[in-house]
């Protein structure tokens, strides 16, 4: 069946480190592939969104690019800030409405 | 302003105490969905709806009922509580293939 794994957390890192947090993926299909982000308390916000193969998704700094050759959309950032420590799900939706996310990534950005 | 909005935030109940979860939109969304967040496992997909009248299972959909109705609502029922479903719920909304909004969660505590 479908799946989602993300690289275990929690990820550490110091203010203006390089990010890189791994996204695989199964799928029989075509979906769309996410990655959300939750802040302590909150819900989950998009972060960014890529709909078909070699799209490159982009927010606030973040990127991640679809790549179907290796299913994978891994997550990356030039230089993290405090204010990114979150945590971060990758996700798979198909046109058919269901959704699929990983198990999460906490990353804790130390000054 | 544009959200998704859940009720109860917080709520402690006993086994086997039927309770519901209220889920209501105010983007004329199509497709509505609930969550669960335990530790380690991510989010699960408990139900979908494409619109309404329309309602699919997600992933873990045992010991949960839906109704979609209305457009804008979309409850979320416990007919027999159980310890195993104390857990974080989520309920978001989207257009059809568009960015998932969502609530701010329920926190459910089953004795």
């Amino acid at each position: 069946g479908d799946s989602v794994t993300q690289m275990e957390g929690p990820v550490t890192l110091s203010e203006e480190a390089f990010l890189t947090i791994n996204c695989t993926y199964t799928a029989t299909g075509y979906p769309s592939l996410f990655w959300y982000v939750q802040y302590p308390g909150e819900g989950l916000q998009l972060l960014l969104k890529a709909t078909k193969a070699d799209d490159k998704g982009s927010n606030k700094g973040f990127e991640a690019t679809y790549r179907k050759e290796t299913t994978s959309f891994h997550l990356e950032k030039g230089s993290v800030q405090v204010s990114d420590s979150a945590v971060y799900f990758c996700a798979l939706r198909y046109q058919g409405g269901k959704l699929i996310f990983g198990q999460g990534t906490e990353l804790s950005v130390k000054p | 302003e544009a959200q998704v909005t859940q009720n109860p935030r917080y709520l402690i109940t006993v086994t086997g105490k039927k309770l519901t979860v209220t889920c209501s939109q105010n983007m004329n969304h199509e497709y509505m969905s609930w969550y669960r967040q335990d530790p380690g496992l991510g989010l699960r997909q408990i139900y979908y709806s494409m619109n309404v009248e329309v309602t699919d299972k997600g992933d873990v959909p045992e010991g949960y009922k839906v109704s979609r109705k209305e457009k804008r609502n979309f409850p979320l029922i416990l007919e027999s509580p159980s310890p195993n479903q104390t857990s974080l719920y989520f309920c978001a909304s989207s257009s059809a293939l568009g960015e998932l909004f969502f609530g701010e969660g329920s926190r459910l505590t089953v004795l």
